[in-house]
This record gives structure tokens, sequence and C-alpha cells, in this order.
């Protein structure tokens, strides 16, 4: 199985509101990543877990919360969320080691309103 | 620091000719240099790695790069461009430390 699953695939939430989006992968891979995308531009680098310790944090505004319940699962726990954070979140992860790739699920489309 | 540029927001290409997409990078010490696509509305998929060895390295779909250290250049080739094809392409490189910086990205259209 080398599929990342992301739940849900879209998300409406006002500005008060609290959600979370999950990922899940099933390849054994010990690093997992969030990354926030904006239309036609790059993924920008939110979070690395690795071996289910949060190993980066790109300075990520604490309206974001990311949780690894295990080494399958990778939560995002959003609150208070603004309307500048619209945008495609995707997940990933990877065997790790600098030369391996990194896979990708299809991602979460998050509009706040 | 670790850097990769696509210096073209968009390729055009006829269908069944060849294509390149361009990629520069600027890298201290060994480069791990990555493609990914990534179709409308979805995640990104991993095409090719380059981290040592053979300068020209195939991968899925029947994409190549070819890896140049004197004008520190990876670019994306395809012999023969289909219209399935057309999608964005990003560049990357491993920073190291799980950190991957990826390149502001290159739309390729194939026209039928």
């Amino acid at each position: 199985d080398t599929e990342v699953t992301q739940t849900p695939k879209h998300l409406v939430m006002g500005m008060t509101n609290k959600k979370s989006l999950k990922c899940e992968q099933h390849m054994g891979h010990r690093a997992m990543y969030w990354y926030k995308q904006k239309a036609k531009k790059p993924p920008e680098l939110m979070f690395v877990y690795s071996y289910e310790k949060l190993s980066i944090n790109e300075s990520v505004p604490s309206r974001f919360s990311p949780e690894c319940p295990n080494s399958s699962l990778l939560n995002l726990h959003l609150h208070a969320l603004q309307p500048e954070d619209s945008a495609l979140y995707l997940c990933a992860s990877s065997r790790g080691g600098r030369d391996n790739e990194q896979f990708f699920g299809p991602g979460t489309r998050l509009t706040v309103l | 620091a670790q850097s990769v540029a696509q210096p073209e927001d968009q390729v055009n290409v006829a269908e069944g000719n060849p294509l390149t997409v361009k990629c520069t990078y600027s890298v201290s010490g060994n480069p791990y240099l990555f493609w990914y696509v990534q179709y409308p509305n979805r995640g990104l998929q991993f095409l090719l790695k380059y981290i040592t060895g053979d300068n020209l390295v195939k991968g899925s779909y029947g994409f190549e790069a070819e890896f140049n250290k004197s004008q520190t250049s990876f670019h994306l080739k395809k012999p023969s461009a289909l219209v399935s094809d057309s999608a964005l392409y990003f560049c990357a490189v491993n920073r190291g430390y799980q950190k991957v910086t990826f390149g502001t990205g290159t739309k390729l259209q194939v026209i039928p």
C-alpha cells in the first residue's frame, strides 16, 4: 500500500470553529509532514514529525496544532483560523532519509469564512 | 543555502514533440534533487530523483532528467509529450534534516 489518505477532502469553517484534518499512511514511514499550498504556488512546509515526535515547526501560528497519535496517523487541529489560512493542506510521508522521496496525500481543501 | 529555481512559469509543447522543463540548483555539497508532478486539485506525485551516479535519471511515465554539475541544472525531459502530461511540475531539493524546498513550479501545457 503506497497511499497516503487525507480526510476530509473539503472543509469550510468559520473563524470561531474548531476542526481537525486527518492523515494516514501504512507504508511504515517514520517521517510525516504537513504542508500548506496556495493556488499555483509550491507547497510550504509547516511541520515534520519523525518517529512520532515533532522535529520541525516552521514558525507556524499557534492556531495550527499538529498531533501524531501513532506512527500511521497525523492530525492537524485548527482553531480560530483567518480567511488567509484558506488553502490546500497536504500531508506527506517518507522513510525520512535525505535521499528518500515523499509520498503525498490528495490534500484537504480548506476554506475559512 | 540550498535552493532550486524554475525559470519558466509555463511551457507549451505540441503533442508528440519532446518536452523539457528546466530546473537549476544552488547546493553546497552533494545535491539531493527531485521532480514531482501535480495534477489539478491533487497532491504531488514523485517522478524521479538524483542522488548520485549516472547523470541521466529515468523515472515514472517515461520521464527522465539530466543532472549537469557544470551548469548546475537538473532539467526534466520526455521524448514525446502526451496531452495527459499537462500538469504543474515542481523541482525540489532536500536540504537535510527532512526539509525539502520546492521550486516555484512550471505549468506544462501539451497542445493536441
